[in-house]
């Protein structure tokens, strides 16, 4: 068991530009969450899959943004025409279908935006 | 609705305890608490589920007030390595996603 990966570790994009991140969970659980970290705050939920399905989408999240598990293993979050307010550290965390269960969190990918 | 960690900040000189609390206005099934250091992912610690148990492992405690909707972790006889932010995620019963709060930072010195 090698934990929670995430790639890129840091992604530098020009404004406009659209950017894919990948997160590949504990192989043994079946859910996967996206969460968004900024300086000085905890982590902001964005959207959690179980298996391939997608349960649940924060309201606050933009259309620009879209996420898809599609074998129920990794997944990918892409930003469209990033701007500069979504500059971040983009987490990923995953966990078992147990009631409640203990979510484990990659390195992140840390998203700058010039 | 975003739960409230106090205090924001506490800075201890190592062996000295410290307690940090996590207080939501609605009701909690769960709290998870996680530290995490500059730079690197958060680490999760300890759950706790509503009726008020206590949990803990080593010198780090913590405990669920179902009453008050509140958390409190205890962190005994401070190590240099605690030092880092704590937060609380908090999950609301039938809500399978955590709302954490902003974030206790704890600075260690020797």
């Amino acid at each position: 068991d090698t934990g929670v990966s995430q790639n890129p570790r840091h992604k530098i994009t020009k404004r406009g530009q659209n950017v894919t991140f990948r997160c590949d969970p504990i192989s043994e659980h079946n859910r996967l969450y996206w969460y968004r970290q900024t300086l000085g705050q905890g982590p902001e939920f964005l959207t959690y899959f179980q298996n391939e399905a997608q349960l649940e989408k924060s309201r606050l999240l933009s259309d620009r943004f879209s996420a898809e598990r599609p074998k129920g293993s990794f997944s990918t979050l892409e930003i469209q025409r990033t701007e500069q307010g979504d500059s971040a550290m983009y987490l990923c965390a995953s966990s078992t279908e147990r009631e409640v269960s203990e979510q484990y969190f990659g390195p992140g990918t840390r998203l700058t935006v010039t | 609705q975003q739960p409230v960690q106090s205090p924001q900040a506490v800075i201890l000189r190592e062996g000295e305890d410290a307690v940090i609390n996590c207080s939501s206005s609605k009701a909690l099934y769960s709290v998870h608490w996680y530290r995490q250091k500059h730079g690197e992912a958060p680490v999760f610690l300890m759950i706790l589920l509503k009726g008020g148990e206590q949990k803990g492992h080593d010198k780090i405690s913590a405990s669920f007030n179902e009453k008050k909707q509140q958390s409190s972790l205890y962190l005994t006889a401070s190590q240099l390595s605690y030092s880092g932010t704590y937060f609380c995620g908090t999950e609301w019963e039938g809500a399978q996603k955590l709302v954490f709060g902003q974030g206790t930072r704890l600075t260690i010195n020797p």
